[in-house]
């Protein structure tokens, strides 16, 4: 099974500051046939269902703000939030769809400064 | 618009069976593979299984090999989960998640609420 970790496991910023979040997966989820990485992040509000916000590593989902980026590639990648939002405090987790099981990592919680 | 509603939650004593429910709308159920993920309370996120759009293609967690069935009707735009020969780890929220494309091997473009699942005696 790929292994998915998170660092760190929560983080704090001020309104207006980056967050950056890291995801590494134990296996390359880099599919050479057609260069894309099978991985994706999800954000999670208290009390709602997780909600996808990148896929293929760096593609924003329709409608996420463009606050939120994403990079990696193979092995180790980013989730980038440029400037923190109150509406952006919730648990954020990567996911690798390359191989089954499906894993997700264990999640950072992101709170405001 | 996107709709994922689960139902068929509730408590159940270890060992006995379950079937959840998907009824989807808004988007063509059958050119999209579909997924449970599960999440035990105040824990993280586990992907449970997948069925893609046409042919079936099913794949499970470790986890629940053997004891858990993933089926769709495609005619119906309904998503089951058949939960046999549950255990107290069982207990979670159980959401629908709508894949990215007909394949398996997409993101969770889209979740339901989830429906509760509690195997306790």
């Amino acid at each position: 099974d790929i292994v998915m970790t998170q660092s760190p496991d929560s983080l704090a910023v001020s309104l207006g500051e980056r967050a950056t979040i890291n995801c590494k997966s134990s296996q390359n989820v880099l599919y050479s046939s057609n260069n894309k990485n099978y991985l994706a992040w999800y954000q999670q509000k208290p009390r709602q269902p997780p909600k996808l916000l990148i896929y293929w590593a760096s593609t924003r989902e329709s409608g996420v703000p463009d606050r939120f980026s994403g990079s990696g590639s193979g092995t180790d990648f980013t989730l980038t939030i440029s400037s923190l939002q109150a509406e952006d405090v919730a648990v954020y987790y990567c996911q690798q769809y390359y191989g089954t099981p499906f894993t997700f990592g264990p999640g950072t919680k992101v709170d405001i400064k | 618009e996107v709709q994922l509603l689960e139902s068929g939650g509730g408590l159940v004593q270890p060992g006995g069976s379950l079937r959840l429910s998907c009824a989807a709308s808004g988007f063509t159920f059958s050119g999209y593979a579909m997924s449970w993920v599960r999440q035990a309370p105040g824990k993280g996120l586990e992907w449970v299984s997948v069925i893609s759009g046409r042919d079936g293609t099913t794949f499970y967690a470790d986890s629940v090999k053997g004891r858990f069935t993933i089926s769709r009707d495609n005619s119906k735009n309904t998503l089951d989960l058949q939960m046999n020969s549950l255990r107290a780890e069982d207990t979670a929220v159980y959401y629908c998640a709508k894949m990215g494309g007909g394949t398996c091997y997409s993101a969770l473009a889209y979740w339901g609420q989830g429906t509760l699942v509690t195997v306790s005696s």
